[in-house]
């Protein structure tokens, strides 16, 4: 099985900082991995796809970068709506998916 | 645009079974896999099962299998998820997601969400 690695599992930061999740993949994964926005009571969002593809309506904030099995997602400049926890993704072993553990992004 | 919207979650003993809705709208609902996603109380998120496009092809995570069946009626844009033998350990947010695909591939992403149904199993 893949694991998937999150980290960190929380941090603070403050409106327009630059944030900075990492998600390393147990194996290989080519750029099978997507980043996802979650917020309590709200659906999810799709944020990055393949590793480095804007998701439509996505704030050009956001980015996605892979060196390797490392995977990163980026928040230029974190704004209020940004306070989420965010999720890693690959799809590599489709039809089954796994999720990374989550990063919870929080006010400092 | 798009719209799911997940329906029948509730309180259940352990040992017993509960059947999920996912009603769907604002785009061709026999054209696309379908998923269901978990997330337990304080934990992230799970995959949980999908369907492909026409219900012919259905797969499960390890912990449900068994279990869990998932099926779609494309003539009412309706997904299902039949949960049986609940135990402790499902009680968790149940969401479906529509797939960017009519059939799973590794280029696969989750374009659109529901906002959940929670599920309790308690005694």
């Amino acid at each position: 099985d893949i694991q998937m690695t999150q980290s960190p599992s929380s941090l603070s930061a403050s409106v327009g900082d630059r944030v900075t999740i990492t998600c390393r993949a147990s194996q290989s994964i080519s750029n099978f991995l997507n980043w996802y926005q979650a917020k309590p009571g709200k659906a999810p969002k799709l944020l990055i796809y393949a590793a480095s593809s804007l998701q439509s309506g996505v704030p050009s904030r956001f980015s996605g970068s892979v060196s390797g099995t490392d995977f990163t997602l980026t928040i230029a400049s974190l704004q209020p709506e940004d306070f989420a926890t965010y999720y890693c993704q690959q799809s590599y072993t489709t039809p089954l998916f796994t999720f990374g553990g989550g990063t919870k992004v929080d006010i400092k | 645009q798009v719209q799911l919207v997940e329906s029948g979650g509730g309180v259940v003993q352990p040992g017993r079974s509960l059947r999920l809705s996912c009603a769907a709208s604002g785009f061709t609902f026999s054209n696309y896999a379908l998923h269901w996603v978990r997330q337990a109380p304080g934990k992230g998120l799970e995959w949980v099962a999908v369907t492909s496009y026409d219900g012919s092809n259905q797969y499960y995570v390890d912990s449900v299998k068994g279990r869990f069946t998932i099926s779609r009626d494309n003539s009412k844009d309706t997904l299902y998820l039949e949960v049986n033998s609940l135990r402790d350990e499902d009680t968790a947010v149940y969401y479906c997601a529509k797939d960017r695909w009519a059939v799973m591939g590794p280029t696969a992403y989750f374009d659109s969400w529901g906002q959940g149904t929670l599920v309790t199993v308690s005694s």
